[in-house]
């Protein structure tokens, strides 16, 4: 089976902007969850969504979004970007809590 | 307090010798632990899960949980330098689906 997939790899922004990233989970696997992770906060759990549902949520502002499709592929979306922003952005997908797995990440660097 | 502790390290191991890696974590009703591995500049890959009291070995890694104590270690035995990497610990919490809660991770280095 193909691994997960992010895209794009790479992304510059600016402040103010708003960004979509993209994941596509391995084939029959429904759950999808994101993660940012930075130096100085580590990686931290943004949102899960399994069969089009979003059914659990981070600490994160409103700005952060997602949704899934009914192909399970995932998006996010962040708006109105902050120099904080800048991180790596993980998905990970799985069908049971044992077999998460990540996808390469989308680097994101907010000028 | 965070929820998953560990010691950043490094933790600098000569070739061939066993590392020690340990976490803690803060809800004791956690029921779901996990090591992950991440390289440099790539993504966490998962090592081993661990759901029950005692040890779990798969080649040369082992697992071991205390939840009594709230403590998960990871032993990696004959370590190699291609081990070097960061090993994160996480835990799902009762009710949190696949939601995963990280440590900070611990850098290990194995030297030749």
């Amino acid at each position: 089976k193909a691994g997960v997939t992010q895209t794009p790899r790479y992304l510059i922004k600016t402040r103010g902007q708003q960004v979509t990233l993209s994941c596509s989970p391995i084939s029959g696997h429904r759950s999808v969850s994101w993660y940012q992770q930075t130096p100085g906060q580590g990686l931290q759990f943004l949102f899960e969504y399994f069969s089009e549902t979003q059914r659990n949520k981070g600490n994160f502002p409103g700005r952060f979004s997602g949704r899934q499709f009914s192909n399970s592929r995932s998006e996010m979306n962040v708006s109105t970007l902050e120099l904080g922003d800048s991180a790596l952005y993980l998905c990970a997908s799985g069908d049971s809590q044992e077999t998460q797995y990540f996808g390469p990440g989308t680097r994101l660097l907010v000028l | 307090q965070k929820e998953v502790e560990q010691n950043s390290g490094p933790l600098s191991v000569p070739e061939g010798a066993i590392a020690s890696l340990n976490c803690t974590y803060s809800d004791r009703g956690s029921q779901s632990f996990f090591w992950y591995r991440q390289y440099s500049g790539k993504s966490p890959e998962l090592i081993m899960f661990i759901y029950s009291n005692g040890d779990k070995e798969d080649g040369r890694f082992t697992a071991q949980l205390n939840k009594a104590s709230q403590y998960v270690s990871l032993l990696i035995r004959d370590s190699q330098p291609s081990d070097s990497a960061t090993y994160l610990c996480a835990v799902i919490r009762p009710g949190g689906y696949n939601k995963l809660i990280f440590g900070a991770g611990t850098r290990l280095a194995v030297h030749p």
